[in-house]
């Protein structure tokens, strides 16, 4: 079945560096979207990404989707301490608009 | 407000005894789901329903039933509970699926012992 895939795991940067994670997919996806969630929350819709080749930004965070809408990034310019948490990729395969598959998350601490 | 409610927030239980979690949206949402959260594992859609009595599996559907009798509500039923569905547990409303999940519940923390 459809896999979506998210790296890396965890990481820890120091305040003010930038921060990455890639998403991708074993299929084309229609859509890739994006979550934030904070420890002890629920995840929070940040974005979607629809056209081949897109990129979205939102103050510092800059969001990418592949050619081939097959993989996305996330890129964070200067962390800050507010970023901190866990952020997901998620994707609809082509032609089914309801089963939502989510990549397993990156973690992201940040060090003041 | 709108809000997605789930109840119980916190629920321990015993293995075999029937356990049903409620989650109900105000916003007239088509759109419902349920998942998952495992450490390592991200999210995982156990079941969403596209609209009042249509529902269909998600990834991981074995051993939860759903229903959606009434488009505000949508509870998931463990009808014989097991330890390997301890697990915290998502229900999510939209008003369509390619628009984002914009509203999630605050999660049921499920324990079976």
């Amino acid at each position: 079945g459809q896999q979506v895939m998210q790296i890396p795991q965890y990481q820890h940067v120091q305040e003010g560096e930038d921060f990455t994670t890639y998403c991708n997919s074993s299929t084309t996806l229609s859509n890739i979207q994006w979550y934030k969630q904070r420890p002890g929350g629920h995840p929070v819709f940040l974005i979607q990404l629809v056209k081949s080749g897109e990129v979205k930004k939102q103050k510092r965070l800059t969001f990418q989707f592949g050619e081939a809408k097959k993989n996305s990034s996330l890129h964070i310019t200067a962390t800050q301490t507010t970023d901190v948490g866990t952020y997901f990729c998620a994707g609809y395969g082509s032609g089914n608009t309801g089963k939502l598959i989510f990549g397993q998350g990156t973690t992201l601490q940040v060090k003041p | 407000e709108a809000q997605v409610t789930q109840n119980p927030r916190y629920l321990i239980t015993v293995t075999g005894k029937k356990l049903t979690v409620t989650c109900s949206q105000n916003m007239n949402h088509e759109y419902m789901s349920w998942y998952r959260q495992d450490p390592g594992l991200g999210l995982r859609q156990i079941y969403y329903s596209m609209n009042v009595e249509v529902t269909d599996k998600g990834d991981v559907p074995e051993g939860y039933k759903v229903s959606r009798k009434e488009k505000r509500n949508f509870p998931l039923i463990l009808e014989s509970p097991s330890p390997n569905q301890t697990s915290l547990y998502f229900c999510a409303s939209t008003a369509s699926p390619d628009r984002g999940l914009a509203f999630f519940g605050q999660g049921t923390r499920l324990t079976v012992v």
